[in-house]
């Protein structure tokens, strides 16, 4: 079983859709980041959470320790968010747990 | 943030060749980076990570003979495919930890083995 399981693997939507991108993790963490990776492989982090949540124009990122579940939300999603999300968790030093990614396509 | 390099961005090589991988901060000194692989649909595997001025330490099941890590300055870390093979082939991407805990990773580098 992996350490960092995320929901959808796949997922399509209309421009415009409110988009939810589920992590859910199995080990105790110092940090979750939350990462974006386009069509041509370069990886961009979106967020790193401890607790609570944090919001970046139309990306929000939520995290509950206690469940140690986090959701990645897109609003007013565009085509230019097609990629993959990929969840990440840290925990001891520098050893990090990746998610196998969720491929988003926005069709216009 | 740190902006991290890599080059080559795309590489072909023979069965038997040996491919040198560049992995440079830009804009911070980086006594440890990460190395890791990418298969197609697959997540991220941390091969080794790369300390500056001592030897790099490898994940179980990586052959450091096979995949050669220098990390000779705070700002370039190297990393060699040695003999490659076709399963060689994937997506290598180096990282670095900088701010406040967050990483950053370079753009990758796409080898493929005939």
């Amino acid at each position: 079983k992996n350490e960092v399981e995320q929901s959808p693997q796949n997922l399509t939507a209309q421009e415009g859709e409110f988009i939810t991108i589920n992590c859910s993790y199995s080990v105790g963490i110092s940090a979750l980041h939350w990462l974006q990776q386009h069509p041509g492989g370069g990886i961009v982090s979106l967020f790193m959470l401890s607790s609570g949540k944090k919001k970046h124009g139309r990306l929000i990122a939520t995290i509950n320790i206690q469940e140690k579940h986090s959701s990645l939300h897109i609003t007013a999603s565009h085509p230019r968010d097609s990629a993959v999300y990929i969840c990440a968790v840290r925990v001891t030093g520098n050893q990090f747990y990746f998610g196998t990614g969720t491929s988003l396509t926005v069709i216009p | 943030g740190a902006v991290v390099s890599q080059h080559p961005s795309w590489v072909i090589c023979k069965s038997g060749t040996s491919v040198k991988i560049e992995c440079r901060s830009l804009d911070f000194q980086a006594t440890t980076m990460f190395w890791y692989r990418q298969f197609p649909k697959q997540s991220l595997m941390l091969m080794a990570t790369s300390n500056e001025g001592s030897k790099a330490t490898y994940e179980q099941g990586v052959e450091k003979d096979k995949f050669l890590i220098n990390h000779a300055s705070l700002t370039l870390s190297t990393l060699t495919v040695t003999s490659a093979h076709p399963e060689d082939s994937s997506f290598y991407i180096c990282s670095l930890i900088a701010g406040y805990n967050e990483q950053f990773f370079g753009p990758g580098t796409r080898l493929t083995v005939l």
